[in-house]
Protein backbone atom coordinates (compact mmCIF):
# COMPACT_ATOMS: atom_id res chain seq x y z
CA UNK A 1 0.00 0.00 0.00
CA UNK A 2 1.12 3.58 -0.53
CA UNK A 3 1.62 5.59 2.50
CA UNK A 4 2.76 9.38 2.29
CA UNK A 5 4.89 11.14 5.29
CA UNK A 6 4.94 14.82 6.08
CA UNK A 7 7.37 14.96 8.76
CA UNK A 8 6.94 18.17 9.81
CA UNK A 9 3.66 19.06 12.02
CA UNK A 10 4.05 22.27 11.74
CA UNK A 11 6.19 25.38 10.58
CA UNK A 12 6.12 29.07 10.76
CA UNK A 13 7.71 31.70 8.45
CA UNK A 14 8.04 35.66 8.51
CA UNK A 15 6.35 37.10 5.93
CA UNK A 16 7.98 37.58 2.65
CA UNK A 17 9.99 35.01 3.71
CA UNK A 18 10.36 31.45 1.74
CA UNK A 19 9.68 27.95 3.14
CA UNK A 20 9.70 24.66 1.81
CA UNK A 21 7.73 21.82 2.66
CA UNK A 22 8.45 18.52 2.98
CA UNK A 23 6.84 15.08 1.28
CA UNK A 24 8.05 11.66 0.99
CA UNK A 25 6.29 8.61 -0.28
CA UNK A 26 6.42 4.95 -0.79
CA UNK A 27 5.22 3.25 -3.86
CA UNK A 28 6.65 0.64 -5.97
CA UNK A 29 4.86 2.26 -9.08
CA UNK A 30 6.59 4.15 -12.16
CA UNK A 31 4.36 6.31 -13.23
CA UNK A 32 2.30 8.23 -10.60
CA UNK A 33 0.54 11.79 -9.69
CA UNK A 34 1.53 14.11 -6.85
CA UNK A 35 -0.13 17.15 -5.54
CA UNK A 36 -0.50 19.49 -3.02
CA UNK A 37 -3.29 20.72 -1.20
CA UNK A 38 -4.03 23.81 0.97
CA UNK A 39 -6.50 24.04 3.77
CA UNK A 40 -6.98 27.21 5.43
CA UNK A 41 -9.13 28.07 8.02
CA UNK A 42 -12.06 28.08 6.32
CA UNK A 43 -11.64 24.02 6.03
CA UNK A 44 -11.74 24.52 2.44
CA UNK A 45 -9.57 22.12 0.28
CA UNK A 46 -7.31 23.51 -2.38
CA UNK A 47 -4.98 22.61 -5.12
CA UNK A 48 -1.91 24.26 -4.79
CA UNK A 49 0.06 22.11 -7.70
CA UNK A 50 0.53 18.60 -9.39
CA UNK A 51 3.10 16.89 -11.05
CA UNK A 52 3.65 14.08 -12.98
CA UNK A 53 6.16 11.42 -12.05
CA UNK A 54 7.36 10.73 -15.51
CA UNK A 55 7.93 14.32 -16.06
CA UNK A 56 11.11 15.29 -14.57
CA UNK A 57 10.76 19.19 -15.34
CA UNK A 58 9.57 20.51 -11.79
CA UNK A 59 5.92 21.83 -11.45
CA UNK A 60 5.46 25.47 -10.47
CA UNK A 61 2.65 27.91 -10.35
CA UNK A 62 3.32 31.41 -8.94
CA UNK A 63 4.91 32.19 -6.00
CA UNK A 64 4.72 27.88 -5.61
CA UNK A 65 7.15 25.15 -6.72
CA UNK A 66 8.26 21.66 -6.15
CA UNK A 67 11.97 20.00 -5.71
CA UNK A 68 10.79 16.36 -7.22
CA UNK A 69 13.36 13.88 -7.00
CA UNK A 70 11.67 10.68 -7.89
CA UNK A 71 14.62 8.23 -6.82
CA UNK A 72 14.34 9.56 -3.35
CA UNK A 73 10.81 9.67 -3.49
CA UNK A 74 10.51 13.22 -2.32
CA UNK A 75 8.04 15.92 -3.03
CA UNK A 76 8.86 18.94 -1.48
CA UNK A 77 6.78 22.57 -1.59
CA UNK A 78 8.63 25.39 -1.63
CA UNK A 79 6.90 28.81 -0.87
CA UNK A 80 8.64 31.83 -2.25
CA UNK A 81 7.56 35.38 -0.56
CA UNK A 82 5.04 34.31 2.07
CA UNK A 83 1.90 36.09 2.38
CA UNK A 84 -0.25 36.19 5.01
CA UNK A 85 -3.26 34.28 3.00
CA UNK A 86 -0.28 31.37 3.08
CA UNK A 87 -1.18 30.56 6.52
CA UNK A 88 -3.18 26.71 6.42
CA UNK A 89 -2.38 23.26 6.91
CA UNK A 90 -1.13 22.11 3.80
CA UNK A 91 -1.53 18.10 2.20
CA UNK A 92 0.79 16.48 -0.01
CA UNK A 93 -1.29 13.66 -1.58
CA UNK A 94 -0.57 11.06 -3.98
CA UNK A 95 -2.02 9.07 -7.12
CA UNK A 96 -1.19 5.68 -8.21
CA UNK A 97 -2.52 6.14 -11.50
CA UNK A 98 -4.88 6.56 -13.96
CA UNK A 99 -8.30 6.86 -11.85
CA UNK A 100 -7.15 6.06 -8.75
CA UNK A 101 -7.64 7.54 -5.33
CA UNK A 102 -5.46 10.20 -3.80
CA UNK A 103 -3.80 8.88 -0.74
CA UNK A 104 -3.25 11.80 2.01
CA UNK A 105 -0.20 12.68 3.96
CA UNK A 106 -0.89 13.83 7.92
CA UNK A 107 -0.92 17.36 7.06
CA UNK A 108 1.83 20.17 7.84
CA UNK A 109 0.02 23.41 9.97
CA UNK A 110 2.15 25.96 8.52
CA UNK A 111 1.58 29.60 10.43
CA UNK A 112 3.05 32.82 8.10
CA UNK A 113 4.19 35.91 11.05
CA UNK A 114 3.76 39.39 10.24
CA UNK B 1 -19.63 26.21 -12.09
CA UNK B 2 -21.69 26.55 -8.66
CA UNK B 3 -18.53 23.46 -7.27
CA UNK B 4 -18.66 20.44 -5.22
CA UNK B 5 -21.79 20.97 -2.95
CA UNK B 6 -22.72 19.53 0.33
CA UNK B 7 -25.74 19.62 2.83
CA UNK B 8 -25.74 20.55 5.52
CA UNK B 9 -22.55 22.29 6.64
CA UNK B 10 -23.15 21.71 10.61
CA UNK B 11 -24.92 19.10 12.30
CA UNK B 12 -25.54 18.43 15.76
CA UNK B 13 -26.99 15.71 16.76
CA UNK B 14 -27.37 13.38 19.68
CA UNK B 15 -26.07 9.51 20.06
CA UNK B 16 -28.05 6.84 18.54
CA UNK B 17 -30.15 9.05 15.85
CA UNK B 18 -29.62 9.10 12.06
CA UNK B 19 -27.34 11.02 10.35
CA UNK B 20 -27.93 11.68 6.47
CA UNK B 21 -24.91 13.73 4.69
CA UNK B 22 -25.85 15.01 1.14
CA UNK B 23 -23.18 15.78 -1.53
CA UNK B 24 -24.09 17.26 -5.21
CA UNK B 25 -20.60 16.62 -7.30
CA UNK B 26 -19.73 18.80 -9.95
CA UNK B 27 -21.71 17.89 -13.72
CA UNK B 28 -19.71 15.81 -15.78
CA UNK B 29 -17.58 14.44 -12.65
CA UNK B 30 -17.22 10.63 -12.94
CA UNK B 31 -15.15 9.69 -9.53
CA UNK B 32 -16.92 10.71 -6.06
CA UNK B 33 -15.32 10.34 -2.87
CA UNK B 34 -16.34 10.56 0.35
CA UNK B 35 -13.23 11.34 3.24
CA UNK B 36 -13.82 12.15 6.89
CA UNK B 37 -10.89 14.37 9.05
CA UNK B 38 -10.05 14.27 12.40
CA UNK B 39 -7.44 15.51 14.49
CA UNK B 40 -6.43 12.32 15.55
CA UNK B 41 -6.72 10.57 12.53
CA UNK B 42 -5.62 13.12 9.41
CA UNK B 43 -7.80 12.89 6.06
CA UNK B 44 -9.39 9.35 5.47
CA UNK B 45 -10.50 8.24 2.78
CA UNK B 46 -14.10 6.16 3.08
CA UNK B 47 -15.56 5.11 0.02
CA UNK B 48 -15.45 6.11 -3.70
CA UNK B 49 -17.47 5.80 -6.09
CA UNK B 50 -17.12 5.97 -10.54
CA UNK B 51 -20.18 6.10 -12.78
CA UNK B 52 -22.36 5.68 -9.43
CA UNK B 53 -20.99 2.26 -9.02
CA UNK B 54 -18.98 1.88 -5.39
CA UNK B 55 -15.58 0.86 -6.20
CA UNK B 56 -13.45 0.78 -2.87
CA UNK B 57 -15.42 1.15 0.88
CA UNK B 58 -12.70 -0.74 2.73
CA UNK B 59 -12.58 2.58 4.93
CA UNK B 60 -15.63 2.42 5.47
CA UNK B 61 -15.25 2.90 9.59
CA UNK B 62 -18.25 -0.20 10.48
CA UNK B 63 -21.42 -1.03 9.22
CA UNK B 64 -23.35 1.59 10.66
CA UNK B 65 -21.91 3.96 7.87
CA UNK B 66 -23.54 3.17 4.43
CA UNK B 67 -23.08 5.17 1.46
CA UNK B 68 -25.25 5.70 -1.75
CA UNK B 69 -25.08 7.00 -5.31
CA UNK B 70 -28.17 6.91 -6.82
CA UNK B 71 -27.60 9.18 -9.60
CA UNK B 72 -24.60 11.32 -11.40
CA UNK B 73 -25.95 14.27 -9.23
CA UNK B 74 -26.53 12.82 -5.83
CA UNK B 75 -24.89 10.87 -3.11
CA UNK B 76 -25.39 10.20 0.74
CA UNK B 77 -23.67 9.19 3.63
CA UNK B 78 -25.46 7.60 6.16
CA UNK B 79 -24.38 6.88 10.02
CA UNK B 80 -27.25 5.19 12.01
CA UNK B 81 -27.04 4.84 14.67
CA UNK B 82 -24.64 7.83 15.37
CA UNK B 83 -21.78 7.89 17.79
CA UNK B 84 -19.86 10.12 19.31
CA UNK B 85 -16.65 9.42 18.29
CA UNK B 86 -17.97 9.99 14.86
CA UNK B 87 -17.56 13.97 15.26
CA UNK B 88 -15.62 14.89 12.63
CA UNK B 89 -15.56 17.04 9.55
CA UNK B 90 -17.04 14.88 6.41
CA UNK B 91 -15.61 15.74 3.11
CA UNK B 92 -16.55 15.05 -0.21
CA UNK B 93 -14.67 15.53 -3.56
CA UNK B 94 -15.44 14.95 -7.42
CA UNK B 95 -12.97 14.09 -10.29
CA UNK B 96 -12.91 13.96 -13.99
CA UNK B 97 -10.86 11.20 -15.37
CA UNK B 98 -9.39 12.76 -18.22
CA UNK B 99 -5.67 11.12 -18.43
CA UNK B 100 -4.26 11.42 -14.80
CA UNK B 101 -3.12 14.69 -13.58
CA UNK B 102 -7.19 15.19 -12.33
CA UNK B 103 -7.93 17.37 -9.96
CA UNK B 104 -10.09 16.50 -7.19
CA UNK B 105 -12.32 19.15 -6.26
CA UNK B 106 -13.57 19.49 -2.67
CA UNK B 107 -17.32 20.50 -0.97
CA UNK B 108 -16.75 22.63 2.02
CA UNK B 109 -17.55 19.60 4.46
CA UNK B 110 -19.94 19.16 6.58
CA UNK B 111 -19.40 19.24 10.44
CA UNK B 112 -21.09 16.74 12.49
CA UNK B 113 -21.09 16.74 16.36
CA UNK B 114 -22.61 13.64 18.15
CA UNK B 115 -23.23 14.48 21.21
Amino acid sequence: AQTVTQSQPEMSVQEAETVTLSCTYDTSESNYYLFWYKQPPSRQMILVIRQEAYKQQNATENRFSVNFQKAAKSFSLKISDSQLGDTAMYFCAFMRGYGQNFVFGPGTRLSVLP
Amino acid sequence: DAGVIQSPRHEVTEMGQEVTLRCKPISGHDYLFWYRQTMMRGLELLIYFNNNVPIDDSGMPEDRFSAKMPNASFSTLKIQPSEPRDSAVYFCASRRTSGGLDEQFFGPGTRLTVL
